[in-house]
């Protein structure tokens, strides 16, 4: 069955630091999704993307925060000067069109010290 | 008032029994409901996705959407050590493909 895939399973990174943390969502998809899970909370969205563009984004993802589509395979959140508070797993997903499930992959932790 | 309310458990049950999850919402734009369960350090995993209200069975799993009282329930028949996890439920709001979770209810099947 087809999946998506996040590499690298943990990162962890100096405070100030920039992070790129990469997804290969599941080939014939179209919707790309990030969100984020901090400890012990719930699974919040950060940021759509279709057709090589943001089309939502929360409060979140702020100008800290960049998404991109290098290439035809790879989906990639980039965050620059990471802060302690950045620390979380983020999850990487994809959905065939808007309103078909998204499926997920299983998440980069992202450590900040 | 929160978006979308969940028990966050934990829920123990002995292996055969029927588990019963519960998610209430707070708008009523909310269209698609769906239920993720999540092993621990590992991402959500679809289980069930419902558009109206009405009951969707798949397997073991029945997937309940009453919008009228804007609560979704999940259930599990034959529950097994395996379903023990944390299940989500998520939900979007009309004109947004963004999900919006609920806290999770930890499960545990006990052999």
């Amino acid at each position: 069955e087809p999946e998506v895939t996040q590499t690298p399973s943990h990162q962890v990174t100096q405070m100030g630091q920039e992070v790129i943390l990469r997804c290969v969502p599941i080939s014939n998809h179209l919707y790309f999704y990030w969100y984020r899970q901090i400890l012990g909370q719930k699974v919040e969205f950060l940021v759509s993307f279709y057709n090589n563009e943001i089309s939502e984004k929360s409060e979140i993802f702020d100008d800290q925060f960049s998404v991109e589509r290098p290439d035809g395979s790879n989906f990639t959140l980039k965050i620059r000067s990471t802060k302690l508070e950045d620390s979380a797993m983020y999850f990487c997903a994809s959905g065939g069109t808007g309103s078909q499930p998204q499926h997920f992959g299983d998440g980069t932790r992202l450590s900040i010290l | 008032q929160k978006e979308v309310e969940q028990d966050p458990g934990p829920l123990s049950v002995p292996e055969g029994a029927i588990v019963s999850l519960n998610c209430t919402y707070s708008n009523s734009a909310f269209q698609y409901f769906m239920w993720y369960r999540q092993y621990s350090r590992k991402g959500p995993e679809l289980l069930m996705y419902t558009y109206s209200s009405g009951n969707k069975e798949d397997g073991r799993f029945t997937a309940q959407v009453d919008k009228s009282s804007k609560y979704i329930s999940l259930f599990i028949r034959d529950s097994q050590p395996s379903d023990s996890a944390t299940y989500l439920c998520a939900m979007t709001l009309e004109g947004t493909y963004k999900y919006i979770f609920g806290t999770g209810t930890r499960l545990k099947v006990l052999a």
